[in-house]
C-alpha cells in the first residue's frame, strides 16, 4: 500500500489560505488520494478526494502533481473552526474499502 | 439524515466487565466500519462489514473483541472481558459501496474508559 508523509504540524493565520502538503511517492495508478480532517473530540470528516485532476468543492481544493507523487490540500480562507488534524490517505488498491489513517497534520489557525 | 449514530457516547466500566458499543449507520449505506483511536496508535480499523457480512476482521486485537451486524441498520462491538488497555475512542463509519467513491461518514464516537 502507498504510504503518505505529512508534516506533523502547521500554523496558519485566520483568513489566509492554508496549504497542507502530502507526499505519496509510491502511489499506484488506480489509487485515489483522500483527505479527511478530525476536529478535537469528533469523528473524522471527509473533505475531498481525487485521482489525477485537481478538484474543488465547497470546503477545499485538492492539487495533485502531474506525476501524482504528491498533493496539496488548500483551505482558501482558513477560519478558527478549521483547526483540526488533517489526514491524507491513499486508498489501498485491491482491498476495497480500507482506509489507513496515518498521524496527519495538526493545523492550528491563529487569530 | 441524522448521520451515523453511536451509543453510548461515554462508557466507564471496571476491568473484567462486558462492554457493548452500538452503531446505527446512515440509511442506505451498505458498508460499516469499526475503528479505534488512541494516542499511541492513532486511528485503527478493527473490522468492516459489507451487506451485513464481516469482510475483514484482521484488525480486531484479540478474541475478547467481537462484532456483529444482524441487519442493515444496526451493529455492535462487544468487548468481554474488558481490560484497561481497551480504553480508547471507538468510531463507527458507514458508506455506500455501490459508487466509485469510498467516502466514509463517521459517527461521533464512544469514549470508553476501563478502570
Amino acid at each position: 500500500d502507498a504510504k503518505t508523509t505529512q508534516p506533523t504540524s502547521m500554523d496558519c493565520a485566520e483568513g489566509r489560505a492554508a496549504n497542507l502538503p502530502c507526499n505519496h511517492s509510491t502511489i499506484s495508478g488506480n489509487e485515489y488520494v483522500y483527505w479527511y480532517r478530525q476536529i478535537h473530540s469528533q469523528g473524522p470528516q471527509y473533505i475531498i478526494h481525487g485521482l489525477k485532476n485537481n478538484e474543488t468543492n465547497e470546503m477545499a481544493s485538492l492539487i495533485i502533481t502531474e506525476d501524482r507523487k504528491s498533493s496539496t490540500l488548500i483551505l482558501p480562507h482558513a477560519t478558527l473552526r478549521d483547526t483540526a488534524v488533517y489526514y491524507c490517505i491513499v486508498r489501498v488498491a485491491g482491498t476495497g474499502n480500507q482506509f489507513y489513517f496515518g498521524t496527519g497534520t495538526s493545523l492550528t489557525v491563529i487569530p | 439524515d441524522a448521520g451515523v449514530i453511536q451509543s453510548p457516547r461515554h462508557e466507564v466500566t471496571e476491568m473484567g466487565q462486558e462492554v457493548t458499543l452500538r452503531c446505527k449507520p446512515i440509511s442506505g449505506h451498505n458498508s460499516l466500519f469499526w475503528y479505534r483511536q488512541t494516542m499511541m496508535r492513532g486511528l485503527e480499523l478493527l473490522i468492516y462489514f459489507n451487506n451485513n457480512v464481516p469482510i475483514d476482521d484482521s484488525g480486531m486485537p484479540e478474541d475478547r473483541f467481537s462484532a456483529k451486524m444482524p441487519n442493515a441498520s444496526f451493529s455492535t462491538l462487544k468487548i468481554q472481558p474488558s481490560e484497561p488497555r481497551d480504553s480508547a475512542v471507538y468510531f463507527c463509519a458507514s458508506r455506500h459501496s455501490g459508487g466509485r467513491s469510498y467516502e466514509q461518514y463517521f459517527g461521533p464516537g464512544t469514549r470508553l474508559t476501563v478502570t
